[in-house]
């Protein structure tokens, strides 16, 4: 079955303690990315990536580190995480649709609180 | 840079009325049009898009929206809500050509469809 998988889906965890949220897909997609979802925010990209090794910074991407060292994974790392990180987060992988449009699926999400 | 705005942030409809979400989005560029359901606790899931050609798109679940070009509008309708529809829905845009293939989203409308 195709999907993006997350882990672990939630989490509650102290200010400062490093962590890291992965994030897999089995579709042999190019372009993955992460997103955080907050109330009346809708998502916001955090970081994404092209291919493996090549990354870069979406619109929130302050608190947050990731990498891209084969082409299935993307994990998200919180270096020093703070209450204002405390939120939903969703993986996605993109399929790449007529033109220079992208189709994303998206990840069950990972709940994270910092306390 | 884009931007969407979903005019209703809850929405309270009766079981088997019709239902009408409102997305408008500004943009210098051309863009690509999509909305995503979130039901309860789960990840987002495609409901359609709008890449180009004919300006009413149908999609899943009995779902349609249609592309107003001139009023940069992209509303989402379906003529008879089931109580399975409950849940949030969320418009996106994304840049025709854009690097990293970014989502911007709205910040979402609830739909609580009651018996």
């Amino acid at each position: 079955e195709a999907q993006v998988t997350q882990n672990p889906r939630y989490l509650i965890t102290v200010t400062g303690k490093k962590l890291t949220v992965t994030c897999s897909q089995n579709m042999n997609h190019e372009y993955m990315s992460w997103y955080r979802q907050d109330p009346g925010l809708g998502l916001r990209q955090i970081y994404y990536s092209m291919n493996v090794e090549v990354t870069d910074k979406g619109d929130v991407p302050e608190g947050y580190k990731v990498s891209r060292k084969e082409k299935r994974n993307f994990p998200l790392i919180l270096e020093s995480p703070s209450p204002n990180q405390t939120s939903l987060y969703f993986c996605a992988s993109s399929l790449r649709l007529a033109g220079s449009s992208y189709e994303q699926y998206f990840g069950p999400g990972t709940r994270l609180t910092v306390t | 840079a884009q931007s969407v705005t979903q005019l209703d942030s809850q929405v309270p409809v009766f079981e088997e009325a019709p239902v009408e979400l409102r997305c408008n989005y500004s943009s210098s560029v051309s863009v690509y049009l999509f909305w995503y359901v979130q039901y309860p606790n789960q990840g987002l899931q495609l409901l359609l898009k709008y890449l180009s050609g004919s300006t009413l798109v149908k999609g899943i679940n009995g779902f349609e929206a249609e592309f107003n070009k001139s009023q940069t509008s992209f509303h989402l309708r379906k003529p008879s809500v089931h109580i399975s529809d409950t849940a949030e829905y969320f418009c996106a845009v994304s840049r025709w050509g854009a690097a990293g293939n970014k989502l911007t989203f709205g910040g979402g409308t609830r739909v609580l469809v009651k018996p």
